[in-house]
């Protein structure tokens, strides 16, 4: 969904290096994800936020941290990578109407950690 | 906890041959929604389901919520090659948060 956008979308580091993907969004949700795919698998999440004040671990955020700079950015850091970390990596923000939650994903970013 | 199980993990089919997944919850859902990936590109919103035994179509495409609120299908009829991707279940048990099914990979052959 091009209201959704992901930088870089392609990533190649060295392991124990700090990298940061950021996520941006024109849609105006409050809500933002960021996901982790493996091959094969399906969506893992690894954080949430429901607002700029307020940020939630999800399945598998341990090695990673995230930052809610503002309503329409949300930035997952890989404080020391490592090659176990290599995967397609999917933000996606949502706004709770009606019970729904419906998501809307970036293009993703591949990042290869060597 | 809330656990979404998905079947089956692939299928190939001949093209004009029919398809279904099944996601199954453990619990009860407040709603269930389905998306698509294509290869090489990202999750995309399909529908969303909300009513026990609602049943929605979109073209060849019919989705359907069991009564139970505990499992939904989606069948593919007379799958074409655009077809090809990765249909993903996502549950929700009201409130946050949504849970993605491991997803379904149908291949079509020509």
């Amino acid at each position: 969904d091009a209201d959704v956008t992901q930088t870089p979308r392609n990533r190649i580091t060295k392991t124990g290096k700090r990298i940061m993907l950021e996520c941006s969004q024109t849609k105006g949700h409050d809500r933002m994800y960021w996901y982790r795919q493996d091959p094969g698998l399906g969506l893992q999440l690894i954080y949430y936020s429901f607002d700029v004040k307020d940020i939630n671990k999800g399945e598998i955020s341990d090695g990673y941290s995230v930052s809610r700079q503002a309503q329409a950015k949300f930035s997952l850091s890989l404080e020391s990578a490592i090659p176990n970390q290599t995967a397609l990596y999917f933000c996606a923000t949502s706004a709770m109407t009606d019970s729904t939650d419906t998501q809307y994903f970036g293009p993703g970013t591949r990042l290869t950690v060597l | 906890g809330q656990q979404v199980m998905q079947i089956p993990q692939y299928q190939h089919v001949q093209e004009g041959e029919d398809f279904t997944t099944y996601c199954n919850s453990s619990t009860t859902l407040s709603n269930i929604q389905w998306y698509k990936q294509r290869p090489g590109g990202h999750p995309v919103f399909l529908i969303q389901l909300v009513k026990s035994g609602e049943v929605k179509k979109q073209k060849r495409l019919t989705f359907q919520f069991g009564e139970a609120k505990k499992n939904s299908s989606l069948h593919i009829t007379a799958t074409q090659t655009t077809d090809v991707g990765t249909y993903f279940c996502a549950v929700n048990t009201g409130g946050f948060k949504t849970i993605f099914g491991a997803g379904t990979r149908l291949f079509v052959k020509a």
